[in-house]
């Protein structure tokens, strides 16, 4: 069975940083993977996702992230957060199987942004 | 265009007793999930339903059962409820047919349960 860990539970930046938030996934086969954002107040929604193809996957509002297969790692970044970037991130990995597949979470990653 | 609904908001159950969460998918999605969020960690998969029938189920005991409907909403049923099942439960939509779209899930609010 699939597994995810995001490593940082608890991130606190100035406006203008960078970003850069991990995320590790355990499983032996080909894999799709996404970033979920929750913004306060407001549903859980998809950031981006990688299928195949360009491991550099760009999603809305500027972030990015980069499928490392050697590394099991799919980090997301953003060059300079907003105080409106202020949200939980969730890592997600599904095997990239025939038939649907369970959408496996991590445990999220909460970002504070400082005006 | 609606998104994905879900009710009630809130709940609180005593244990022992069962319960019903209901969602109605985005407009135009026929595919519906069902994840639990406990405090402090990320949705976990419960099921999912499509053409009326669970396609696929998580780790979740039989106490956890569903319905989809004809008109693609769908019901969460937990039975014989237990204080570990105070959680978030989400719903989330989504289409068939290429698999980037049948995984680009629409969430709604959720139902927040609370078993005393």
């Amino acid at each position: 069975a699939q597994s995810v860990s995001q490593h940082n539970h608890h991130v606190i930046l100035s406006e203008a940083a960078s970003l850069e938030l991990g995320c590790n996934y355990s499983y032996g086969g080909t894999v799709n993977l996404f970033w979920y954002v929750q913004y306060p107040g407001q549903h859980l929604q998809l950031l981006l996702k990688y299928f195949s193809g360009d491991p550099l996957v760009k999603g809305i509002k500027g972030f990015e992230a980069e499928f490392i297969k050697s590394k099991f790692s799919f980090n997301l970044r953003k060059p300079s957060v907003q105080w409106s970037d202020t949200a939980e991130y969730f890592c997600a990995v599904t095997p990239n199987s025939g038939g649907y597949q369970k959408v496996t979470f991590g445990t999220g990653t909460k970002l504070q942004v400082i005006p | 265009d609606a998104g994905v609904t879900q009710s009630p908001t809130h709940l609180i159950k005593t244990r022992g007793q069962q319960v019903t969460l209901r969602c109605s998918p985005k407009s135009g999605h026929d595919t519906v999930s069902w994840y639990q969020q406990a405090l402090g960690q990320g949705p976990q998969f419960i099921f999912q339903y499509y053409e009326e029938e669970e396609r696929q189920r998580g780790n979740f005991p039989d106490r956890f059962s569903g319905h989809q409907f004809p008109n693609y909403s769908s019901e969460l049923n937990v039975n014989a409820l237990l204080l570990g099942d105070s959680a978030l439960y989400l719903c989330a939509s989504s289409t068939p047919g290429k698999r980037e779209r049948l995984y680009e899930q629409y969430f709604g609010p959720g139902t927040r349960l609370t078993v005393t």
